[in-house]
């Protein structure tokens, strides 16, 4: 997975809770994403980051924060979990330097469940 | 708005057919056109890559056609393996870091 651990790897919480979920790169790419992966639709960016401390929103932002405090770690903070939220997040990295321009490396995924 | 469809939802094959998966896209700006393999319980990893001037790109068993003009892609497997049981994703790229997935096509492959 190209240097890439999320954690935890799965998770169940329950409605109102915070929920943060990490991600580890050990490849120096700038650009970092978070998506979410649901039946029925494609992958949907929640929020991506191309910078130590830039980041910016996607398309389902809602109830979602991130951070990014060094190049190598990518958090995505639920503020307080919701059913709607149950989904399986995973975490992308890219760089127009790392050769292959803008191919994305996915990391293994997390399993959130919010009862 | 950008979107990418991809067909059919789902195949089912037996061992060392082929198959085709289809995708059509409605992107604006074009950038490239990758595939993406999606084994159960992992992240996507890239197959192939494809620009606006390549009609054709092979990885393996894997071929990837692309039509600029009817904005229209394939992915062909050929003698298929129970490995290649995946989701197969088709994703567009627009201009910078965007990138606009398909909902997929998952195969399975039978013994």
């Amino acid at each position: 997975d190209a240097g890439i651990t999320q954690s935890p790897r799965h998770k169940v919480t329950e409605t109102g809770t915070p929920v943060t979920l990490r991600c580890h790169q050990t490849e120096n790419h700038r650009y970092m994403y978070w998506y979410r992966q649901d039946p029925g639709h494609g992958l949907r960016l929640i929020h991506y980051s191309y910078g130590v401390k830039d980041t910016d929103k996607g398309e389902v932002s809602d109830g979602y924060s991130v951070s990014r405090s060094k190049t190598e770690d990518f958090l995505l903070t639920l503020e307080s979990a919701t059913s709607s939220q149950t989904s399986v997040y995973f975490c992308a990295i890219s760089d127009p330097l790392a050769g292959d321009t803008d191919t994305q490396y996915f990391g293994p995924g997390t399993r959130l469940t919010v009862l | 708005k950008n979107q990418v469809e991809q067909s059919p939802q789902s195949l089912i094959i037996l061992e060392g057919k082929n198959c085709t998966l289809q995708c059509n896209y409605t992107v604006s700006p074009f950038s490239n056109l990758r595939w993406y393999k999606q084994d159960t319980g992992r992240g996507p990893v890239s197959l192939t890559i494809m620009t606006f001037s390549e009609n054709t790109k092979s990885n393996g068993r894997y071929t990837a056609t692309l039509d600029a003009d009817t904005k229209q892609s394939s992915l062909h497997i050929t003698a298929s393996q129970l490995s290649d049981s995946a989701s197969y994703i088709c994703v567009v790229t627009s201009g910078t870091y965007k990138y606009i997935f398909g909902t997929g096509t998952r195969l399975k492959v039978l013994a």
